[in-house]
């Protein structure tokens, strides 16, 4: 059973507009969220995370919206940039363990 | 800087061979992990180990065994390679405290004949 879920699978936006990541979780003991981007060939790199104590967490063009009771949460990247095309996963830690489970991730093409 | 080295960075294999994955990493980082990367399945958790001597089993350990020797390096076995078979295994690693994020290795590409 998927753990942590992402949507859509694959996403396709213009230059210049926002673009919505979802995803959400099963287990509610999970206490840290960390996204991170994938580009073709080369290794996953952390590109920013929330806690639950928190409902948003920004940083630059990327911000972390997060809903504790729905158990869900969203990454909007704004002014998107062909160079922001790779692959985005969410993550989930479980509370007081250091296991870090992925979701299946967003292929994002961002066109110019 | 600090850096995770995973050996080799490309594998070929025969159908029913063990195969050997390394991975070392200068962070003095007391966790690490082992993922298994599909194209379209993201990144399945099959061990980690929280400090020397240690392995816990992810959601993808049947078909691998792992050892952690020391401190600084984490190995996985592939026990008996599947024809076919093709994934890329990334070896990451993070300190001790609250929701430390781990840092990825370059990763190991597995082609099975």
């Amino acid at each position: 059973q998927q753990q942590v879920r992402q949507s859509p699978q694959s996403l396709t936006v213009w230059e210049g507009e926002t673009a919505i990541l979802n995803c959400s979780y099963e287990d509610s003991t999970f206490d840290y969220f960390p996204w991170y981007r994938l580009f073709p060939g080369e290794s996953p790199a952390l590109l920013i995370a929330i806690r639950p104590v928190s409902n948003k967490k920004e940083d630059g063009r990327f911000t972390i919206f997060f809903n504790k009771r729905e158990k869900k949460l969203s990454l909007h990247i704004t002014d998107s940039q062909p160079g922001d095309s790779a692959t985005y996963f969410c993550a989930a830690t479980e509370g007081g363990s250091a296991k870090l489970i992925f979701g299946e991730g967003t292929k994002l093409t961002v066109s110019s | 800087g600090g850096i995770i080295t995973q050996t080799p960075k490309f594998l070929i294999g025969q159908e029913g061979q063990k195969l050997t994955l390394k991975c070392q990493q200068n962070f003095n980082h007391d966790t690490m992990y082992w993922y298994r990367q599909d194209s379209g399945k993201g990144l399945r958790l099959i061990y980690y180990s929280i400090t020397e001597n240690d392995l816990q089993k992810g959601d993808l350990s049947e078909g691998y065994d792992a050892s952690r020797e020391k401190k600084s390096s984490f190995s996985l076995t592939v026990t008996s390679a599947q024809k076919n078979e093709m994934a890329v295994f990334l070896c990451a690693s993070t300190g001790t405290g609250v929701n430390q994020a781990p840092l990825f290795g370059e990763g190991t590409r597995l082609s099975v004949l």
